[in-house]
């Protein structure tokens, strides 16, 4: 069974704090993104990457940073937490076109207190 | 401005009966469309999709339809079971494009 793993379901974190969000895909997929999801706000793309070393800006990349080293490891990095940012993250795996879709991972949510 | 648009935050049904939810789309690049469904505290997981090249695809309970020249998708549901009750997004995606666009989500509520 295909599988995305995010490191941890649940982090509370402190203000300022630089906080890593891991996942990892074991499809061998090209694409990887990473999206936070807030009640009535849908899914927002954050960083996304098509290739090892490889990132692109999503919607709402501000106060984030990412890192592709290997292609199956995907890290959100939060350079200074801020209590905004305070969400549900969620990483998804696709290879190829967006037809055939992307697998999540089970989320990570993050409080920043 | 949205690409996909989905009008209804939320919507609740008898189980039973049938669910039908929408989703309008702007760009008449997109050539597939797909359906998640979210728990919380989950991730979401795919439920089915559509080509442009089709109507209409059915995979048991669920079925997809799509009206291009209205440039609008919906998904039905039935009979709807208190277990489908999550949040549903609509997504779409365009020719070799590699992400997809999102819907905002509609939160279905099956009542028993």
């Amino acid at each position: 069974d295909v599988k995305v793993t995010q490191s941890s379901r649940y982090l509370v974190k402190r203000t300022g704090e630089k906080v890593f969000l891991e996942c990892v895909q074991d499809m061998d997929h090209e694409n990887m993104f990473w999206y936070r999801q807030d009640p009535g706000l849908g899914l927002r793309l954050i960083y996304f990457s098509y290739d090892v070393k490889m990132k692109e800006k999503g919607d709402i990349p501000e106060g984030y940073s990412v890192s592709r080293e290997k292609k199956e490891r995907f890290s959100l990095i939060l350079e200074s937490a801020s209590t905004n940012q305070t969400s549900m993250y969620l990483c998804a795996s696709g290879a190829g076109r967006s037809n055939y879709g992307y697998t999540f991972g089970s989320g990570t949510r993050l409080t920043v207190v | 401005d949205q690409q996909v648009k989905q009008n209804s935050p939320s919507l609740s049904v008898q189980e039973g009966r049938i669910s039908i939810l929408n989703c309008d789309y702007t760009n008449s690049m997109f050539d597939y469309f797909l359906w998640y469904k979210k728990y919380p505290a989950e991730g979401p997981t795919f439920l089915i999709s559509i080509s442009s090249i089709k109507d209409k695809n059915e995979d048991g309970r669920f079925t997809v339809f799509l009206n291009k020249s209205a440039k609008h998708l919906s998904l039905h549901i039935v009979p709807s079971q208190p277990g489908d009750s999550a949040v549903y997004f609509c997504a779409a995606g365009a020719g070799n494009n590699r992400k997809l666009i999102w819907g905002l989500g509609t939160s279905l509520a099956v009542n028993p």
